[in-house]
């Protein structure tokens, strides 16, 4: 089974500017998760999808931070601009169950983009 | 107060020892209790959850679960270099609308 792929792996760009991260699931899986984890910290969610409907997004910054999953397939999350503390790993993560606490459907996460604003 | 809790470390064990790990998270309601391993520059992996107070055995992991306390702990016996990582503890409340809320993580060092 092929894993959860997120591209780019590393990003380094300015304050201001703009920058996407793409995530691809789990064939399958119809659950999308976005996480954030900054240095020294556990991942903090961002925003959940069903299919291609939002389930969660209270803790996702609308102001500069925006996501969609159209055919309900890959993702993408973007910020536009960005600000210093931004930087952070960006999880994608995905699951074949409607939310997160199913035990025999964990959530599998991809390797994560590292996002460095300067 | 941080929803879930966990010292940050890091948890220093000589090879061979019992490492023990402790998380206290503080919504009463909360049911669903997990714990992922995050190797450096990787992302996390589920290695246990918990649903019901008691402890739970997987191999060389016992998760233990005490709800009229709030806290979740994490045995590892005979640790080995390999299981040096940051341990994330994660709670899932139904009031906070399902979400799963993640600790700090503690750093754990098994040292030869």
């Amino acid at each position: 089974e092929a894993g959860v792929a997120q591209s780019p792996r590393y990003k380094i760009i300015e304050k201001r500017q703009s920058v996407a991260f793409w995530c691809n699931p789990i064939s399958g899986h119809a659950t999308l998760y976005w996480y954030q984890q900054i240095l020294g910290q556990g991942p903090k969610l961002l925003i959940q999808f069903q299919n291609n409907g939002v389930v969660d997004d209270s803790q996702l910054p609308k102001d500069r931070f925006s996501a969609e999953r159209l055919k309900g397939v890959d993702s993408t999350l973007k910020i536009q601009p960005a600000k210093l503390e931004d930087s952070a790993v960006y999880l994608c993560a995905s699951s074949d169950a409607p939310g997160p606490g199913a035990d025999n459907s964990p959530l599998h996460f991809g390797n994560g983009t590292r996002l460095t604003v300067t | 107060q941080k929803e879930v809790e966990q010292n940050s470390g890091p948890l220093s064990v000589p090879e061979g020892a019992i490492a023990s790990l402790n998380c206290t998270y503080s919504d009463r309601v909360s049911q669903s209790f997990f714990w992922y391993r995050q190797y450096s520059g990787k992302s996390p992996e589920l290695i246990m959850s918990i649903y019901s107070n008691g402890d739970k055995e997987d191999g060389r992991f016992t998760a233990q679960l005490n709800k009229a306390s709030q806290y979740v702990s994490l045995l590892i016996r005979d640790s080995q270099p390999s299981d040096s990582a940051t341990y994330l503890c994660a709670v899932i409340s139904t009031a906070a609308g399902n979400k799963l809320t993640f600790g700090g993580g503690t750093r754990v060092l098994v040292k030869p």
